[in-house]
């Protein structure tokens, strides 16, 4: 049964390029959250998705962010024109359909996103 | 200070002891989960403790909960080299009005076994 998979796990972007970044849900998830870990910083939400809804995007910045997670196919999380500060390292997490809250979060290995 | 603080910021110690670290929170919770991140990696959960749960233990594990103190502790009995990583405790809103699946999580304990 794999777990949490997210691609890439590294990304290199030049500042002002789009970082579009992958997750796919442990099977039989529907839950899907991104959170962002600065260095030597602990994990703060971003956004929490099912399937074709975006229910909170509260830690989001309102700006050149933006996620979804379709019918199909993984969960997208996109930086537009990004900036150095938007280095950091990106995970996912997914929580299966009978317990979205208040239950374990399964987190994928993070993709490492570093602007140059 | 922010929800889900550990303490302390850094642990060192030899194979064999035990290491127990610390967690505070500041609003009403429904859970507590202790999370792992070995350097440059994914996290690995733990350990779940729910708000009517004083005590939980896992092979090593052993979680403590004091919602009147709003603190938890995890220890981790005759430590090994591999459990070298920094260990997050994360909490959810609880009945204040937030939302549950929102974990916030805090800086962490880097904790060093020295073998």
């Amino acid at each position: 049964n794999a777990g949490v998979m997210q691609n890439p796990r590294h990304l290199v972007r030049r500042r002002g390029q789009e970082a579009r970044l992958r997750c796919s849900p442990m099977k039989g998830h529907s839950h899907v959250y991104w959170y962002r870990q600065l260095p030597e910083e602990g994990l703060k939400f971003m956004v929490y998705l099912q399937k074709e809804n975006i229910i909170d995007e509260s830690g989001m910045p309102k700006e050149r962010f933006s996620a979804e997670f379709p019918k199909e196919g993984p969960s997208i999380l996109r930086i537009q024109q990004v900036v150095r500060g938007d280095s950091a390292a990106y995970f996912c997490a997914s929580s299966p359909r009978t317990a979205p809250l208040s239950y374990e979060q399964y987190f994928g290995p993070g993709t490492r996103l570093t602007v140059t | 200070s922010q929800q889900g603080e550990e303490d302390p910021q850094a642990l060192s110690i030899q194979e064999g002891e035990n290491a127990t670290m610390n967690c505070s929170y500041k609003t009403s919770i429904n859970n507590l989960q202790w999370y792992r991140q070995n350097s440059g990696r994914g996290l690995v959960h733990l350990i779940l403790i729910r708000s009517n749960e004083r005590e939980k233990h896992s092979g090593r594990l052993r979680v403590t909960l004091d919602t009147s103190k709003k603190s938890s502790s995890l220890l981790i009995t005759a430590s090994r080299a591999a459990d070298t990583a920094s260990y997050f405790c994360a909490t959810d809103a609880g009945n204040s009005g937030g939302s549950n699946y929102k974990l916030t999580f805090g800086k962490g304990t880097l904790l060093t076994v020295n073998p």
